[in-house]
Formats: C-alpha cells, structure tokens, sequence
C-alpha cells in the first residue's frame, strides 16, 4: 500500500516561493503513476495544480503554470512542488496524491501552508 | 476551465437514499467516461470512492454507486448512515490542456 506524506514549511512570505516535498513509502516511484500535488483553500473547495511522472514529464493546471513547477527525486523516492510569487490567496491545506488511471487512488494528509507576513 | 458544479449541500435520514449531481461541460464530464468521486472529511486525507463514473476501489461500500448523463455525472448513496456525513467532490478529466477539474463540493449531513 503506497503511503504519502507532505513536508515543508507552514509559513511563508508573501512574494516568496512556497516549496513542499512529499515522501513515497510502500512502493517505488519509478512505476507508471503519476505523482500530483492538489490544494484546498480554507472553505473553499480543491483544485488540481499539477503532476509528473517519474521519467520528469509534468504537466499543470494552466491557471498556475507560470508559477508551479513540479520534480521528481527518485533516488530519494520523492517529489516536490514549488510554487513563486505567493500570495494570500495560495493559502491552503496543500496534499500530494498519485493515480494510475485518472483518479487519485492515494493521497496524504495534507499539510497547511499560510502565506502572511 | 471553470470548477464543476455540485450542490452546496444535501440531507438525508439514517437508511434513505440521497444523489449528489456534478455538472459539467463537453470539454469534460460529457467527454470522458473519467469521473471520480472523493469522499473528505475534514482533517483527513480524501478517499477515493467512485472512480472511470461508476467502478468501485476495492474495500469501499457497495452502498456507493456512480452514473453519468450527458454533461451530469451522479454521486448516489444508498443507505445513509451516520459515518457516510463528510464533504464530496467530484472530478473529471479534462483532456490534455485543463487535465483535472474538481467540482465545488457537497456537504452531506445526516440528520
């Protein structure tokens, strides 16, 4: 059973650059599954900001491409996600999730990144 | 690529039937037989409870059940118990420019 687990900094500054790892565990990350990153905004609903497979193709939602940019450590058996120019508004429970198919099979726990100064 | 829409909120007694509605466009859910359902309590990790519209993940309630018509893709919960009130999103495969679309989410209460 994969496991997935978020890790960064739960603060940020605004105009900064957010940075999240997530941890695979239970399974290797160089298989065909794609790895994504989704957010959930406080009372506010999720959004998919984007993914990569293993082989470094990565793909985003248009609406953040200039400022996501999503990799792949597979010595480490992790990926990451980071996100330029901050705001209040990318304020938000942050999880790392995979599919194989089209549909989010694993997720992790989400972890909250607040941007404020 | 605007989110899909669900219904704010919907209620049901213990054991009663309640259907949660996902509405889409063509570019999405009419296109593709792709759409997911996720069932999130707060604090938690969502879980994966519908997904390809109306498949079953291993381990999870038959009392859970998908569909789709046109442009509407259809969440059904049958048997509604108290474990089952939490917040559901839909999500469709959008083709290969907007990729994934969440819907705006439903909060289900029991009563």
């Amino acid at each position: 059973q994969v496991e997935l687990q978020e890790s960064g900094p739960g603060l940020v500054k605004p105009s900064g650059t957010l940075s999240l790892t997530c941890d695979v565990s239970g399974g290797s990350i160089n298989t065909n599954s794609w790895w994504s990153w989704v957010r959930q905004p406080p009372g506010k609903g999720l959004e998919w900001i984007g993914e990569i497979h293993h082989v470094g193709t990565a793909n985003y939602n248009p609406s953040l491409r200039s400022r996501v940019t999503i990799s792949v450590d597979e010595s480490k058996n992790q990926f990451s996600l980071n996100l330029n120019s901050v705001t209040a508004a990318d304020t938000a429970v942050y999880y790392c999730a995979s599919h194989s198919g089209y549909s989010f099979a694993h997720w992790g726990q989400g972890t909250l990144v607040t941007v404020s100064s | 690529q605007s989110a899909l829409t669900q219904p704010a909120s919907v209620s049901g007694s213990p054991g009663q039937s309640i259907t949660i509605s996902c509405t889409g466009t063509s570019s999405d859910v009419e296109s593709y037989k792709l759409v997911a359902w996720y069932q999130h309590h707060p604090g938690k990790a969502p879980k994966l409870i519908i997904y390809e519209g109306s498949k079953r993940p291993s381990g999870v309630s038959n009392r859970f059940s998908g569909s789709k018509s046109g442009n509407t893709a259809s969440l059904t919960i049958s048997g509604l118990q108290a474990e089952d009130e939490a917040d559901y999103y839909c999500c469709s495969y959008a083709g290969s420019n907007f990729f994934y679309v969440f819907g705006t989410g439903t909060k289900v209460t029991v009563l």
